[in-house]
Parts: C-alpha cells; sequence; structure tokens
C-alpha cells in the first residue's frame, strides 16, 4: 500500500538557519505529492505540492522537487524565521481514489 | 475563497450526550472529508463523501454518524461518546475524488473533549 515516512522531529533551529525535512514515500502508481503546515491550535495549510515527477513545488519561501528516481519529496528553506515554527505534514495522494496518506509529522521549532 | 469553516471551535459533551458537528465551504468542491486527529499524531480518515454520497468509511464506530445535506454542508453527528473519542475533528474539501490527485482543504478543526 501507499505511504510516507518523514524524518522524525522535533526539530530545532535558529532564526534564519536553513531547513531540510526529508520525505520518502511508497506507492504503486504516480502519486501526486503535498506538504502540510499545521501552526498551533489550527488545521492544515497546504504548504505546497507537486503532481508528477521533476515538479518544484514551491511557496512562502519553501520549496521541494518531487524526485521519483529516489521517491523523495524533502522541504527546504534557506531562511527559516520563527513565525515557521509547526508542524510539517508530508503527504500524498494517488490519482484515483485521493486517498491521502500522511506522515507521521516533523515539528519545527524556531530560537531567535 | 479557499476557505472551510467548521463549528463549533471547541465542544465538551459528556458520554451520554448528542452533539453536531457542522462544517461547511463555498469552492464548489465535491469531496468533503472527516478527520480525527489525536495529539502530536497525524489526520486519520474516517469519512468521506462524494456527490453528497458517502464512499469511504473507514470502520468508524457507528457512534459516529456522518450526513451531507448538501454539495456546502458537512455534519458530524456524535452520540455516547468515549474519553478515547477527545480528539481535533477535522473537516476537509477537495475538487473531486477519483478523477485526479486533488489537494485539500482543511477546516481549523473542532477541539473535542468527552468527559
Amino acid at each position: 500500500g501507499n505511504s510516507v515516512t518523514q524524518m522524525e522531529g522535533p526539530v530545532t533551529l535558529s532564526e534564519e538557519a536553513f531547513l531540510t525535512i526529508n520525505c520518502t514515500y511508497t506507492a504503486t502508481g504516480y502519486p501526486s505529492l503535498f506538504w502540510y503546515v499545521q501552526y498551533p491550535g489550527e488545521g492544515l495549510q497546504l504548504l505546497l505540492k507537486a503532481t508528477k515527477a521533476d515538479d518544484k513545488g514551491s511557496n512562502k519561501g519553501f520549496e521541494a522537487t518531487y524526485r521519483k528516481e529516489t521517491t523523495s519529496f524533502h522541504l527546504e528553506k534557506g531562511s527559516v524565521q520563527v513565525s515557521d515554527s509547526a508542524v510539517y505534514f508530508c503527504a500524498l495522494s494517488e490519482w484515483n481514489n485521493n486517498d491521502m496518506r500522511f506522515g507521521a509529522g516533523t515539528r519545527l521549532t524556531v530560537k531567535p | 475563497d479557499t476557505e472551510v469553516t467548521q463549528t463549533p471551535k471547541h465542544l465538551v459533551m459528556g458520554m451520554t450526550n448528542k452533539k453536531s458537528l457542522k462544517c461547511e465551504q463555498h469552492m464548489g468542491h465535491r469531496a468533503m472529508y472527516w478527520y480525527k486527529q489525536k495529539a502530536k499524531k497525524p489526520p486519520e480518515l474516517m469519512f468521506v463523501y462524494s456527490y453528497e454520497k458517502l464512499s469511504i468509511n473507514e470502520s468508524v464506530p457507528s457512534r459516529f454518524s456522518p450526513e451531507c445535506p448538501n454539495s456546502s454542508l458537512l455534519n458530524l453527528h456524535l452520540h455516547a461518546l468515549q474519553p478515547e473519542d477527545s480528539a481535533l475533528y477535522l473537516c476537509a474539501s477537495s475538487q473531486e475524488v477519483g478523477t485526479g490527485a486533488y489537494e485539500q482543504y482543511f477546516g481549523p478543526g473542532t477541539r473535542l473533549t468527552v468527559t
């Protein structure tokens, strides 16, 4: 079956540090890949997405590239801010059923 | 407008109570979802409605009863819940189900506490 594996957290960084959160997936078909962010006490917000191999999703300084050869979709940001502190979920969805599979989530804390 | 709204924001109920959670979207989406999220865990899918019909029920206990009165509204009726049902209940919507891997848009959730 389909699944998503994320690097375990928590991750603590200083402001302006470089961020990488690793995500790998297993899928039987050709999934679309997503990163969602959840701020404390809130629902999930779509951060970025990629629908096919070599696509790069980007938003608010975050980027992730759909790598079919390594089945990965790592999240990166060049310079994190305190306001980026949140839980980040990698997720995938297959074309024919939209059954969204989430990774376990990675908690990021950015300190001033 | 990419907003999904949920009411109430917080709910405390006893094990003998009956209550309902409500969700609304005005994006013209034809698929709507209920998720349950425990602390420090990812969301777990409970139900999927496609074109106002229940298409997926992830073996959820009958004390949870979903309802989709129209394409914009989704309810979750709660009855005789257990303390372990305390969680954040998230509603989501997407353009469709089964014709593409569409992103889902989430509401802010209802924080449910069962006493």
